[in-house]
Formats: C-alpha cells, sequence, structure tokens
C-alpha cells in the first residue's frame, strides 16, 4: 500500500543552518506530495505541494523537488531561523480510492532551531 | 487561520462515554475530512465526506461514525471511549472531491483526553 517514510528527528540545528529533511514514498500510479507544517500548539498549515515528477514546490524559503525516479521529495531551506521551529510532516494524496482523495502521512520531523 | 472551525478545542471525558466533534468547513468547500493524531499512530485518516456522501474511508473503528450535514459541516462521533481513543482529531477541507493536486486546509483541532 501507500506509504511515506521521513527521517527521524529530532533535528537541531543553529539559526542560518541548512536544512534537509528526507522523504521517500511508495505510492500505486502518480499522487501528488506534500509538505504540512505544525507549530506548536496549532493545526497543519500547507507549506508547498507538487503535483508530477519533476515539480519543485517552494514557499517561505523551502524548497522541495518531486523526484519520480527516488521517489523522493525532500525538503531543503538554505538559512533556517528559530521561527521555523515545529514538526514537518511530508505527505502524498492516496490515489487507490476512485471516489475521494486522503492523505497519507509521514511520522513528522521535529526542528528546533537555536540562536 | 485556514479557515476550517472545530469545537470544542479541548475535552475531557470518562471511558464508555460517547462524545461528539463538530467542524465547518472553509467557505465553498465541499469535502471535510476528519484524522486522528495520536503519539503511537500519527496522521491517521478517518473518514472523508463530499457534499453530504461518504467518499473515503480510512482506519476509523466502528465505535466512531460521522456524517456531513446539508450546511456542509460536519460531526464525528465517539463513543464506548477507551484510554487509547485519546488524541488530538483534525478536520480538514477542500474544495473538491477527487482531485490529485487538491489542496486540503486543516482546522487547529480538538484535544480529547479519555479518563
Amino acid at each position: 500500500g501507500n506509504s511515506v517514510t521521513q527521517m527521524e528527528g529530532p533535528v537541531t540545528l543553529s539559526e542560518e543552518a541548512f536544512l534537509t529533511i528526507n522523504c521517500t514514498y511508495t505510492a500505486t500510479g502518480y499522487p501528488s506530495l506534500f509538505w504540512y507544517v505544525q507549530y506548536p500548539g496549532e493545526g497543519l498549515q500547507l507549506l508547498l505541494k507538487a503535483t508530477k515528477a519533476d515539480d519543485k514546490g517552494s514557499n517561505k524559503g523551502f524548497e522541495a523537488t518531486y523526484r519520480k525516479e527516488t521517489t523522493s521529495f525532500h525538503l531543503e531551506k538554505g538559512s533556517v531561523q528559530v521561527s521555523d521551529s515545529a514538526v514537518y510532516f511530508c505527505a502524498l494524496s492516496d490515489l487507490t480510492n476512485q471516489a475521494g482523495t486522503a492523505l497519507i502521512f509521514g511520522k513528522g520531523t521535529t526542528l528546533s532551531v537555536s540562536s | 487561520d485556514s479557515g476550517v472551525t472545530q469545537t470544542p478545542k479541548h475535552l475531557i471525558t470518562a471511558t464508555g462515554q460517547r462524545v461528539t466533534l463538530r467542524c465547518s468547513p472553509r467557505s465553498g468547500d465541499l469535502s471535510v475530512y476528519w484524522y486522528q493524531q495520536s503519539l503511537d499512530q500519527g496522521l491517521q485518516f478517518l473518514i472523508q465526506y463530499y457534499n453530504g456522501e461518504e467518499r473515503a474511508k480510512g482506519n476509523i473503528l466502528e465505535r466512531f461514525s460521522a456524517q456531513q450535514f446539508p450546511d456542509l459541516h460536519s460531526e464525528l462521533n465517539l463513543s464506548s471511549l477507551e484510554l487509547g481513543d485519546s488524541a488530538l482529531y483534525f478536520c480538514a477541507s477542500s474544495v473538491a472531491g477527487q482531485h490529485s493536486g487538491n489542496t486540503i486546509y486543516f482546522g487547529e483541532g480538538s484535544w480529547l483526553t479519555v479518563v
């Protein structure tokens, strides 16, 4: 079945460091891929998405490229800030149900950025 | 603010009881989704409704049920509650019911604690 695997956290970085959070997936068909972020005490917010192979999603300095050949969607940011501290979830759209759409999430990666 | 409204934000109840969680989707969105977030299971898709009809079903227990009303708000009913049902329950909404690039917007969640 469909699944998403994220790197284990927590990830601890200093401000202005480079960030990579790895995400790989297993899916039938050609799902869309998403990164969601959950700040402390808040709900999930869509960070970026990509709907087909080689698409690059980007938002707030974060980027991720849909790599079909490696079934990956790694999240990157060139210079993290303390305000980026949150839990990041990789997700894919489940296409096995023709009637509806569900998101399959990874377990989440906690990022902690210190000044 | 995603535009998805959930009530109550926090709820404490005893084992064996029944609770109802309520969700109002974003204006114009026809699909409503319910997700459960727990420490051991992560984010699990429960169920999706589109314009009043069930569209997709995930790992929803038989003790749980949901519905979407003509005004498009949705309720998740949890009965015969067990300690393991303690979790954060998210509602989400989207415009379409079955598009792989569908952006799904999440509410802030309802914290359920079963004691």
